[in-house]
C-alpha cells in the first residue's frame, strides 16, 4: 500500500510563513487534504482538492503540489496555528483505500 | 450541519470483540453521494484508516486489519457500526468516524469528536 511522509516536527516564528510537506507515491496521482488537529480534539479540514479552503479556514492556509510532494503553507502564522497537522490522499493500491502521513507538530514561537 | 457520533464501550478485554456505532444527524446516510468511514488513533500517535462503507452495504477493509474488522451499515437508524475482533493493546485508540465523497478526489469532512477505546483485562 501507499505511504505519505511527513516531517515530524516544525517550528516558525509568529507572523513569519511555514510550509508542511507530505511525500508520497499517491501524490503523483491525488490530491492531498490537510487536517489540523488541537490537543484532545478531533482533526479538521483545512485544505482540500486543488487548494480550496473549508468555511471558516482563515486565508493563510493553502496548499499545492508538485510531482509526488503536497504542501501546506501557512503565511503569518498565529498563535492559534499551533497544533499537529496530518496529509492525507487516497491508495492507490486499487482497494478504495486511504492513506494519512504521520503527522507534523507545528510549534508557533 | 451534518453531525457525526461515536457510541460504544470505552474498555473492551483483550481478545473479545470492539463494537461502535457512528450515529449521522442533520443528513441522510442514505446517499449515493458520499461514503462513510472509521479512521484511528493510538495515543500520541498518527491516524490511520480502518475502512469504510456505502450506503448500498460495499466495504472497503485496510488491508492490515481486513481479516478483523466488519463495517455495517443500517440506514434505517442513520447508522453506520465497526466491529473489531480479537483486540489486543495494540487496538487502544481514539476511534472517529467521518465522511468523504464519492468522487475520485475526496476528503474527510466532518468527523466525529473520537471516543477512546482502552483494552485492558
Amino acid at each position: 500500500s501507499s505511504e505519505l511522509t511527513q516531517d515530524p516536527a516544525v517550528s516558525v516564528a509568529l507572523g513569519q510563513t511555514v510550509r508542511i510537506t507530505c511525500q508520497g507515491d499517491s501524490l503523483r496521482s491525488y490530491y492531498a487534504s490537510w487536517y489540523r488537529q488541537k490537543p484532545g480534539q478531533a482533526p479538521v479540514l483545512v485544505i482540500y482538492g486543488k487548494n480550496n479552503r473549508p468555511s471558516g479556514i482563515p486565508d493563510r492556509f493553502s496548499g499545492s503540489s508538485s510531482g509526488n510532494t503536497a504542501s501546506l503553507t501557512i503565511t503569518g502564522a498565529q498563535a492559534e496555528d499551533e497544533a499537529d497537522y496530518y496529509c492525507n490522499s487516497r491508495d492507490t493500491s486499487g482497494n478504495h483505500g486511504w492513506v494519512f502521513g504521520g503527522g507534523t507538530k507545528l510549534t508557533v514561537l | 450541519q451534518l453531525q457525526l457520533q461515536e457510541s460504544g464501550p470505552g474498555l473492551v478485554k483483550p481478545s473479545e470483540t470492539l463494537s461502535l456505532t457512528c450515529t449521522v444527524s442533520g443528513g441522510s446516510i442514505n446517499s449515493y453521494t458520499y461514503y462513510w468511514g472509521w479512521i484511528r488513533q493510538p495515543p500520541g500517535k498518527g491516524l490511520e484508516w480502518i475502512g469504510s462503507i456505502y450506503y448500498s452495504g460495499s466495504t472497503y477493509y485496510n488491508p492490515s486489519l481486513k481479516s478483523r474488522v466488519t463495517i455495517s451499515v443500517d440506514t434505517s437508524k442513520n447508522q453506520f457500526s465497526l466491529k473489531l475482533s480479537s483486540v489486543t493493546a495494540a487496538d487502544t485508540a481514539v476511534y472517529y468516524c467521518a465522511r468523504y465523497g464519492s468522487t475520485l478526489y475526496s476528503w474527510f469532512d466532518p468527523w466525529g469528536q473520537g471516543t477512546l477505546v482502552t483494552v485492558s483485562s
